[in-house]
């Protein structure tokens, strides 16, 4: 069975900082089913990332995603107001077929 | 733009079976997508159930296989979850998406249905 981890567990930043975000595979994950999500409270996640790489419709291009195998990175260029949430990645391939990381909250400094 | 929507009861009992549909509208459930369930226990993460296609092919999560349906309603353009066996454990908000054929993702979401299980 396939494990996602995600550190660190809380970020704490502030706006206009950079954050950086890992999600560590325990097999190697192809990165054409390598996704991001991005989940506020009350609210269904809302994907960011496909491919590993690829922004979805409509999200903004200070969102990226990077990495290869097992290690993959979510990069928050300069943090607004309202990218203060918890993030999850998820790989579909492996057993069981898609896994979801624990997530990273990311938190107002 | 596709929008799905759950719909069941919000309290089942322990021992009992929890069972929800989800609504599709705005495209065919008929078209090259497989359509999940997916769970959040109350501050927890992400758990996926399982999926079917439009001819009934499912895939199931096999930590949650034994007590798993899954089902497709094409005239009514729906697709259903049932879970037997309940307790407490499977208090959660229960979401029905549509992956992308292509790339295993979940591009677009239910808004989320709490499904509490207690006598």
């Amino acid at each position: 069975e396939i494990v996602l981890t995600q550190s660190p567990g809380t970020l704490s930043l502030s706006p206009g900082e950079r954050a950086t975000l890992s999600c560590r595979a325990s097999q190697s994950v192809s990165s054409s089913y390598l996704g991001w999500y991005q989940q506020k409270p009350g609210q269904a996640p809302r994907l960011l990332i496909y491919g590993a790489s690829s922004r979805a419709t409509g999200i903004p291009d200070r969102f990226s995603g990077s990495g290869s195998g097992t290690d993959f990175t979510l990069t928050i260029s300069r943090l607004e107001p309202e990218d203060f949430a918890v993030y999850y990645c998820q790989q579909y391939g492996r057993s069981p077929l898609y896994t979801f990381g624990q997530g990273t909250k990311l938190e107002i400094k | 733009q596709v929008q799905l929507q759950e719909s069941g009861p919000g309290l089942v009992k322990p021992s009992g079976t929890l069972s929800l549909t989800c609504a599709v509208s705005g495209g065919s459930i008929s078209s090259t997508n497989w359509w999940s369930w997916v769970r959040q226990p109350p501050g927890k993460g992400l758990e996926w159930i399982g999926e079917i296609f439009h001819s009934g092919s499912t895939n199931y999560n096999p930590s949650l296989k034994s007590r798993v349906t899954i089902s497709v309603d094409k005239s009514r353009t729906q697709f259903s979850l049932t879970l037997s066996s309940v307790t407490a454990a499977d208090t959660a908000v229960y979401y029905c998406a549509k992956s992308n054929w292509n790339y295993g993702t979940f591009d677009y979401w239910g808004q989320g249905t709490l499904v509490t299980v207690s006598s």
